[in-house]
């Protein structure tokens, strides 16, 4: 079945250390990729997303590159803020779902920037 | 433009008792899509409701249940709730131009629901 497997947290950096959460799928098809961002308390907000192999997403400094070689979506960021913290979640929706939208979830990857 | 409201935004109830969640799309959009995630997890999808019609369903039991309106907005209600029932209940809604479903979703704040 499809699923999506993201690094394991927490993960902890200084400001302006460069970042990067690593996600791999499996899916059949040729899914759409994504990545979401969950602040403390709040609801899922779309940061990136990839359509196609070889697409790039970028977003707020965030880039995501579609691999389909290796089936990997890894997020990264050049130089994070303390603004950064919060949880990141990687997803796909599959393109044979039986025409449903149904995004399936990594666990979600914690982040944490320290001053 | 709206985005994506979810009413109420806590709640408690006990075991046993029925909730109502709702959702308001965002402003032109035709499709609804329910979440549940439980602590420290990803969400987990419940449905989806497609022009009214429910248009796919999650590993979820018949207790879940849901509506969607002629303006697009949606319920889910769950009867004879359950302790695990406890989760975040999130709701996304998106524009499906062609009938296919792999566009992106956009996310309310969710309901977050305490059952004791």
């Amino acid at each position: 079945g499809n699923s999506v497997t993201q690094m394991e947290g927490p993960v902890t950096l200084s400001e302006e250390a460069f970042l990067t959460i690593n996600c791999t799928y499996t899916a059949t098809g040729y899914p759409s990729l994504f990545w979401y961002v969950q602040y403390p308390g709040e609801g899922l907000q779309l940061l990136l997303k990839a359509t196609k192999a070889d697409d790039k997403g970028s977003n707020k400094g965030f880039e995501a590159t579609y691999r389909k070689e290796t089936t990997s979506f890894h997020l990264e960021k050049g130089s994070v803020q303390v603004s950064d913290s919060a949880v990141y979640f990687c997803a796909l929706i599959s393109s044979d779902s039986g025409n449903t939208g149904k995004l399936i979830f990594g666990q979600g990857t914690t982040l944490q920037v320290k001053p | 433009e709206t985005g994506v409201t979810q009413s109420p935004t806590h709640l408690i109830k006990t075991r046993g008792q029925q909730v109502t969640l709702r959702c308001s799309s965002q402003s032109g959009h035709n499709t609804v899509s329910w979440y549940q995630q439980a602590l420290g997890q990803g969400p987990q999808f419940i449905f989806q409701y497609y022009r009214e019609e429910e248009n796919g369903r999650g590993n979820f039991p018949p207790r879940f249940s849901g509506l969607q309106f002629p303006n697009y907005s949606s319920e889910l209600n769950v009867n004879a709730l359950e302790l695990d029932d406890s989760a975040l209940y999130l709701c996304a809604s998106s524009l499906a131009l062609t009938g296919r479903h792999q566009e992106t979703q956009y996310f309310g704040p969710g309901t977050r629901l305490l059952v004791l």
